[in-house]
């Protein structure tokens, strides 16, 4: 069974911290994305990746930062974490007629 | 600007009723449209998806309609159960775009026992 797996479920981090949301997908996908889901807005792509040291700006780029040493890994990054940075994060891999998602990280910045 | 618009934001329908989520998108260059149902607690799953050469698509009791004139496609849900209760995203992909999907904001759906 094909997998995307976020490393945390939930986290609380303190304004001002830096923050690692880390994300592996088993299936081999060239393409790895952010997105963040608050309510009313749907999923925005933060940023994504299509090869391994490879990033591109999603819609949402603002704060954030991405890391892709390996092509199976791919993290989000937040620099200065602030509380408009509360949200639910989630990470995708991507074939060609679809995504699969992992189960999404909630952070809390407070 | 949003490439892909999505309405209702939010549906109650009672068991057994037929629930409609409707998406609009822009871009003639898209040719793919999948539809993604997410539960609380879990990522989006790819649910049923139509390419623009067909008018419809049905997978058991979901059914997606396609207009390619009026760049429009809906998510029929037939007898719907309080187990289809869940978030519903429509998206769109164009080819030779790293796979890039455009999601709608979602369709909260409730369906009444």
């Amino acid at each position: 069974d094909v997998k995307v797996t976020q490393s945390s479920r939930y986290l609380v981090k303190r304004t001002g911290e830096k923050v690692f949301l880390e994300c592996v997908q088993d299936m081999d996908h060239e393409n790895m994305f952010w997105y963040r889901q608050d309510p009313g807005l749907g999923l925005r792509l933060i940023y994504f990746s299509y090869d391994v040291k490879m990033k591109e700006k999603g819609d949402i780029p603002e704060g954030y930062s991405v890391s892709r040493e390996k092509k199976e890994r791919f993290s989000l990054i937040l620099e200065s974490a602030s509380t408009n940075q509360t949200s639910m994060y989630l990470c995708a891999s991507s074939f060609r007629w679809g995504y699969t998602f992992g189960s999404g990280t909630r952070l809390t910045v407070v | 600007q949003q490439q892909v618009k999505q309405s209702p934001q939010s549906l109650i329908v009672q068991k057994g009723g037929i629930s409609i989520i409707n998406c609009a998108y822009e871009n003639t260059a898209f040719d793919y449209f999948p539809w993604y149902q997410q539960f609380p607690g879990k990522g989006p799953a790819l649910l049923i998806a139509i390419r623009p050469d067909v008018s419809e698509k049905k997978e058991g009791r979901f059914t997606i309609s396609f207009n390619k004139s009026a760049k429009q496609f809906s998510l029929h849900i037939m007898d719907s159960q309080p187990g289809d209760s869940a978030t519903y995203f429509c998206a769109a992909s164009g080819s030779g775009n790293f796979n890039k999907f455009y999601f709608g904001s979602g369709t909260k759906l409730n369906v009444k026992p």
